[in-house]
């Protein structure tokens, strides 16, 4: 099973880009790479996925490595509301059972 | 209008109590979920349905129960209730459609469950 490496936590500024980063070295060439993020009391949220290409979208920007072992989770300005746990999450088995495994994520403070 | 549902969304009971908790989803997805947060913030998925057939079972005792009654509801029955079940337990649901490739689940708000 893929496996992915986050930050424990990382701060940033209101207004300013946030970039998380997220390890996977052992991912396979079909595995596509998810976000999620989880606000304070709420249930996890879909953020962003990606195979190869950088995938913008109305909430962030995924860039991908070239050689796709890591990638970046980027929040052009973060506000407070993006005070969260994100997390970078691959799938197993190719994503046929459709099992999202959690890992510890990033929790993300937003300073005003 | 909530695209996933759960009620109720605290619940606080005995050891050894039994309870239900209920999860709609009005997006049309044929596929369903049950995952449990502990208390160290760890999210781990227990069930998933398919079109109301069982898809995965994670090695979770039997006195957790999910029923089906149709595809649009994932309710969770709950035996013998144990100070450990005390947890907040998230419904999802994704489109089922994908034949193979991941695909993106929506989660209901959760309901915080304490077993005194």
């Amino acid at each position: 099973d893929a496996k992915t490496t986050q930050p424990n936590s990382m701060e940033s500024n209101e207004e300013e880009p946030v970039h998380l980063p997220c390890n996977h070295s052992t991912i396979s060439g079909t595995d596509y790479i998810h976000w999620y993020r989880q606000l304070p009391s709420q249930g996890p949220e879909y953020v962003i996925h990606g195979l190869t290409s950088n995938v913008n979208n109305r909430m962030a920007s995924l860039a991908i490595a070239e050689d796709r072992k890591s990638s970046t989770l980027i929040l052009h300005r973060a506000t407070l509301r993006d005070a969260a746990v994100y997390y970078c999450i691959l799938p197993l088995d190719g994503g046929a059972t459709n099992k999202l495994i959690f890992g510890t994520g990033t929790l993300l403070a937003v300073q005003p | 209008d909530t695209a996933v549902s759960q009620t109720p969304k605290y619940l606080v009971t005995q050891m050894g109590n039994d309870k239900s908790i209920k999860c709609e989803q009005n997006l049309g997805h044929d596929t369903m979920y049950w995952y449990k947060q502990d208390s160290k913030k760890f999210l781990k998925i227990m069930f998933s349905y398919n079109n109301k057939e069982l898809i995965i079972n994670e090695t979770v005792p039997n006195r957790f129960s999910p029923k089906s009654p149709d595809k649009a509801h994932l309710n969770l029955h709950i035996n013998s209730l144990e100070l450990g079940d005390s947890a907040v337990y998230f419904c999802a649901s994704s489109p089922g459609t994908s034949g193979g490739k991941q695909e993106t689940q929506y989660f209901g708000p959760g309901t915080r469950l304490l077993v005194l």
